[in-house]
């Protein structure tokens, strides 16, 4: 059974970069055939999915975030890390990490429990 | 358009049927998915694909799709599927989109 586990500061300054860790258990990123995403549900709104990661590296961001998003992968510790530049009040949102297969790469099956990240001074 | 947009809320009887749909340009294109989500949970998926459900998720649960419109159905809806319900699909450009929820109320 896999398992997602986010990982990260929960309170981030404006103007600062959001830094959160994936760490993926009970399967291997390495093994291919799966897309590593992060989504994003703002406090008692819908989701937004942030983008994806390839084990090979290859990377697709959401079009309206793509100038401020990083998502790269560590394969030797099964990680994989979104960095988000330049925050603000916006961003404050429950951030999780999730597995999608295939050519449903954009319906994950298995997600981290997720992580509130605060933006506030 | 890459936008999905559902009902807010919708609410049905214990016992009963009930159908969220969905409705957005991307879904003639692709097919839409379904995720439940329970107040300080991360989402379930509960279909994906043409109509196919991951492996411990009720036969009650069923998904169907027509033109712009995919169709979540529960048939005999219980007390624990009150929750938060989510389509999602891809759009063109390869963006992954999620609906906006529906509510969902089992009286």
């Amino acid at each position: 059974q896999v398992q997602l586990q986010e990982s990260g500061p929960g309170l981030v300054k404006p103007s600062q970069t959001l830094s959160l860790t994936c760490t993926v258990s009970g399967g291997s990123i390495s093994s291919g055939g799966y897309y590593w995403s992060w989504i994003r549900q703002h406090p008692g709104k819908g989701l937004e999915w942030i983008g994806y990661i390839y084990y090979s590296g290859s990377t697709y961001y959401n079009p309206s975030l793509k100038s401020r998003v990083t998502i790269s992968v560590d394969t030797s510790k099964n990680q994989f890390s979104l960095k988000l530049s330049s925050v603000t009040a916006a961003d404050t949102a429950v951030y999780y990490c999730a597995r999608g297969a295939g050519s449903s790469w954009y319906s994950p099956d298995y997600w981290g429990q997720g992580t509130l990240v605060t933006v506030s001074s | 358009s890459s936008e999905l947009t559902q009902d807010p809320a919708v609410s049905v009887a214990l016992g009963q049927t009930v159908r969220i749909t969905c409705q957005g340009d991307s879904l003639r294109s692709y097919y839409a998915s379904w995720y439940q989500q329970k107040p300080g949970q991360a989402p379930v998926l509960v279909i994906y694909g043409k109509n196919n459900r991951p492996s411990g998720i009720p036969d009650r649960f069923s998904g169907s799709s027509s033109g712009n419109t995919a169709s979540l159905t529960i048939t005999g809806a219980q007390a624990e599927d009150e929750a938060d319900y989510y389509c999602n699909s891809r759009d063109s450009s390869g963006t992954g989109v999620f609906g906006g929820g529906t509510k969902l109320t089992v009286l």
